[in-house]
């Protein structure tokens, strides 16, 4: 077991591209979380799935966000007609239903020009 | 709703100094406490974590204790190291493991000097 895992772990796109975060959990956790963090600042939650379903959502994760694990595995997070705004470090999380430590992976950076 | 409140930074010591970082916190009911660092350009890694009152996490030297009468949570050790040079972030979930995850403070940027 490696770990959350996380892919690409940096991305340059320019304003009003598509870009797409790939985040592979540690193996048999069904809690899947995705935080944002930008400088200087904690991490803020933005989802949460258990297993394929998606419970919870922060006010932070606008239309432009959309989040899927479609088979309760892995997820992805896709940002849609990025704004300068968006640059930020997009972490990946996982833990068991019954477990109260999560785990974070090495996050990804989106910078946006 | 909860919150976490970190002392500012950066804290700057020398060598094998005593290092403290307040952390203390607003939740209703029982909430688990962790620290996590993240070295530059990392992710979070768990550093420790209490889960009920009066316990104490530790783990390479680094202790915490949950000290609900002062909703707090300050990290210490007793020598820092220049390897220890990072940002501490302190966190809370809601007992059992809130929807949510964790909330965490702003950090604190953390420079250990030779």
């Amino acid at each position: 077991d490696t770990g959350v895992s996380q892919d690409p772990r940096h991305k340059i796109t320019k304003r009003g591209q598509n870009v797409t975060f790939r985040c592979d959990p540690i193996s048999e956790h069904n809690r899947l979380y995705w935080y944002r963090q930008t400088l200087g600042q904690g991490p803020e939650f933005l989802t949460y799935f258990q297993n394929e379903a998606q419970l919870e959502k922060s006010r932070l994760l606008s239309d432009r966000f959309s989040a899927e694990r479609p088979k309760g595995s892995f997820s992805t997070l896709e940002i849609q007609r990025t704004e300068q705004g968006d640059s930020a470090m997009y972490l990946c999380a996982s833990s068991f239903e019954t477990g109260i430590t999560i785990y974070f992976g090495e996050g990804s950076w989106l910078t946006v020009v | 709703g909860n919150s976490v409140t970190q002392m500012e930074g950066p804290v700057t010591l020398s060598e094998e100094a005593f290092l403290t970082i307040n952390c203390t916190y607003t939740a209703t009911g029982y909430p688990s406490l962790f620290w996590y660092v993240q070295y530059p350009g990392e992710g979070l890694q768990l550093l420790l974590k209490a889960t009920k009152a009066d316990d104490k996490g530790s783990n390479k030297g680094f202790e915490a204790t949950y000290r609900k009468e002062t909703t707090s949570f300050h990290l210490e050790k007793g020598s820092v190291q220049v390897s220890d040079s990072a940002v501490y972030f302190c966190a809370l979930s809601d007992e059992g493991g809130g929807a949510d995850g964790l909330t965490f403070g702003k950090g604190t940027h953390l420079i250990i000097q030779p």
